[in-house]
């Protein structure tokens, strides 16, 4: 059972325009959630995280937005740059808990000059 | 954050034999933990690694298959034991600092013919 759904496996996106990746999930107890970036042959490098107290959260071209009643979240990337092709990964966690994490598959990003 | 690093970055062994993983972080830190990511995958949670205890192994892992070393709270080994070709995948370690964020090494990838 697949708890951390990112159902896109690919995006495409013309530069300057908006990136708009969707993550979904059905276990109702995680509190907290993060959203990485992976290069091929690098690890996930961390972009922003979001807690279930909060709706929104902005950092420079990233956002992320909650909505708790869907279980649904989603990261947005404007403007898109050519750097930031990538594959985006969301993941889901529990505060005060094992600090797991539940990873989604990832969506591939490519943004074209 | 932290800076964590991983020995070796690839490597092409053989059915039957063992390879041991290597990861090392700038900082002391509590947790540590090894995920897998196969091909076309999500990252998978292998085990926890907690300094001065037993490692905690998720649903589908055991120690005998991936023996686990934490020594001190800067590093720890993963052994991937009497591979197959199923256990071809990207081997990464983690780290979770007190903003209940993980941050990744940059992996090693393994090979099985």
């Amino acid at each position: 059972d697949q708890q951390v759904k990112q159902n896109s496996p690919s995006l495409s996106v013309q530069e300057g325009r908006i990136s708009i990746l969707n993550c979904d999930y059905t276990n109702s107890m995680f509190d907290y959630f993060l959203w990485y970036k992976k290069y091929p042959a690098e690890g996930p490098t961390f972009l922003i995280s979001i807690s279930s107290i909060k709706d929104k959260n902005e950092d420079g071209r990233f956002t992320v937005f909650l909505n708790k009643s869907a279980k649904h979240l989603s990261l947005h990337i404007v403007p898109s740059q050519p750097g930031d092709s990538a594959v985006y990964f969301c993941a889901a966690g529990l505060q005060g808990g094992s600090e797991k994490l539940v990873f989604g598959k990832g969506t591939k990003l490519t943004v074209n000059p | 954050s932290a800076v964590i690093s991983q020995k070796p970055s690839r490597d092409i062994c053989q059915r039957g034999t063992s390879l041991t993983i290597q990861c090392q972080v700038d900082s002391q830190v509590t947790m540590m933990f090894w995920y897998r990511q196969q091909p076309g995958q999500s990252l998978t949670l292998i085990a926890t690694a907690n300094q001065g205890s037993e490692a905690t192994y998720e649903s589908g892992f055991v120690i005998d298959k991936f023996p686990i070393s934490r020594p001190n709270l800067t590093f720890s080994t993963l052994t991937v034991s009497n591979m197959s070709p199923e256990d071809s995948s990207i081997y990464l370690c983690s780290v979770d600092t007190y903003r209940e964020t993980q941050y990744f090494g940059p992996g090693t990838r393994l090979l099985v013919l």
